[in-house]
């Protein structure tokens, strides 16, 4: 059963600082990637999707990398800024399952 | 315009009561999803859809059950309402990649 791990669970950064979110997962047979933002009460909104052939994507200051073999996803977030405080989700789409296995989380507060 | 929409927004009942919450998407996808995120926020798969067929029933107690009239539509029934029932529901929809949220249901059951 695939499982989804995210450290840190909570960071708190100064404005402009570079910064990286990890995610692991234990099954390697997975079809993609996908990474999400949940800001307070709101819903999720996609950021960056990887699929399983690929090594990274790349979306203004975000990029996210995906090593499968390794079963590890890692999101660097570049010059931060106070309005990308929210919650960052990871979640994996396992290959013949159409449904996604979520991590728990990382919460980012990025101070002013 | 909303890529997936889902009503109500707020939903606040009493124990044993039945209620439903809709989805609607207009992205032309094929599939279409129920998660729960509990008062942890952990998110966990509940009902999987393709093409108006079931694929995906992750030991659910069956008091939920959805109901898809066609591709754009997932509905989920809820009877006999409990307190553990109380949580954000989301819906979803994909095509064999990016997966798109609606903006939850948020259930308080008392």
């Amino acid at each position: 059963k695939q499982e989804v791990t995210q450290i840190p669970a909570a960071l708190s950064v100064p404005e402009g600082e570079n910064l990286v979110l990890n995610c692991s997962f234990t099954d390697s047979a997975i079809y993609n990637l996908q990474w999400f933002r949940q800001d307070p009460g709101k819903g999720l909104t996609s950021l960056l999707l990887i699929q399983s052939s690929q090594r990274e994507q790349t979306s203004g200051r975000l990029n996210a990398s995906l090593d499968k073999s390794s079963g590890r996803s890692t999101l660097y977030i570049a010059a931060s800024q106070p309005g990308d405080s929210a919650t960052y989700l990871c979640a994996v789409e396992d290959t013949g399952r159409r449904a996604l296995t979520f991590g728990s989380g990382t919460r980012l507060q990025v101070q002013p | 315009d909303t890529a997936v929409s889902q009503t109500p927004k707020y939903l606040v009942t009493q124990m044993g009561n039945d209620k439903s919450i809709k989805c609607e998407q207009n992205l032309g996808h094929d599939t279409m999803y129920w998660y729960k995120q509990d008062s942890k926020k952990f998110l966990k798969i509940m009902f999987s859809y393709n093409n108006k067929e079931l694929i995906i029933n992750e030991t659910v107690p069956n008091r939920f059950s959805p109901k898809s009239p066609d591709k754009a539509h997932l509905n989920l029934h809820i009877n006999s309402l409990e307190l553990g029932d109380s949580a954000v529901y989301f819906c979803a929809s994909s095509q064999l990649s990016e997966a798109f949220f609606g903006q939850g249901t948020r259930l308080t059951v008392v």
